[in-house]
């Protein structure tokens, strides 16, 4: 069964502290793996993706994400965070190509809150 | 840079009236999805639609649920007759279908059943 579990829901890290946020996927097929950051009443904004190549990737906000297929991880790093980082984190998967019934499953989300 | 746009960003109804959520995909794409997020859950696969038909749904989306294009812009997701346990955020998503891009999600509508 396709599924993606975030261990871990809530976190507590110190300002300036270096994060990781764990995710492990199942999938059947070449996953399309994704992390999303989502604010208080707020949407989804894309952090990362990662489909194929290094497998250290790079996002927005100082995020990368290593990808792992012995371990089926993906999981998301930050080597100092910031208040602003306080937020929903979603770690999310689907199939390549991108279309038609391809929907993206979602782990339950780790929460962050950041100690001043 | 092009992206989704959802209304209203808030909606109120009372049981059993029926609600219309309004998306504005990104233009040039094909392939459509609502997901819902009830609060404090994780965002849960509604439905995908391509050319005019559902793709795939889930068991979420029942006989109270409907999608439609009726345009060349809108995307809606109507639920009939509406239960306390639809309050929820709704998402809305589109994607080219291109073979690496991603699907991008709107704002969401927030919908408070009472």
């Amino acid at each position: 069964a396709q599924s993606v579990t975030q261990p871990d829901i809530h976190i507590t890290v110190s300002e300036g502290a270096s994060l990781e946020l764990r995710c492990n996927y199942s999938y059947g097929a070449t996953p399309y793996l994704f992390w999303y950051v989502q604010s208080p009443g707020q949407g989804l904004q894309l952090l990362l993706k990662y489909f194929s190549g290094d497998t250290l990737v790079q996002g927005i906000k100082g995020f990368e994400a290593e990808f792992k297929r012995s371990q089926s991880s993906f999981n998301l790093r930050k080597p100092s965070v910031h208040w602003s980082d306080a937020a929903e984190y979603f770690c999310a998967v689907g199939a390549l190509p991108m279309n038609r019934d391809d929907k993206i499953i979602f782990g339950k989300g780790t929460r962050l809150h950041i100690l001043p | 840079e092009p992206e989704v746009t959802q209304t209203p960003s808030h909606q109120v109804t009372q049981m059993g009236q029926e609600v219309i959520l309004r998306c504005v995909p990104i233009s040039n794409h094909l392939y459509f999805y609502w997901y819902r997020q009830i609060l404090g859950q994780k965002v849960e696969f509604l439905v995908s639609f391509y050319n005019n038909e559902i793709s795939e749904k889930s068991e979420i989306f029942d006989d109270q649920f409907s999608v439609e294009r009726p345009d060349g812009s809108n995307f809606t997701l109507k639920i009939r007759s509406t239960k306390l346990e639809d309050s929820a955020m709704y998402f809305c998503a589109s994607t080219s279908g291109n073979y690496t891009d991603t699907q991008y999600f709107g704002p969401g509508t927030r919908l408070t059943v009472l």
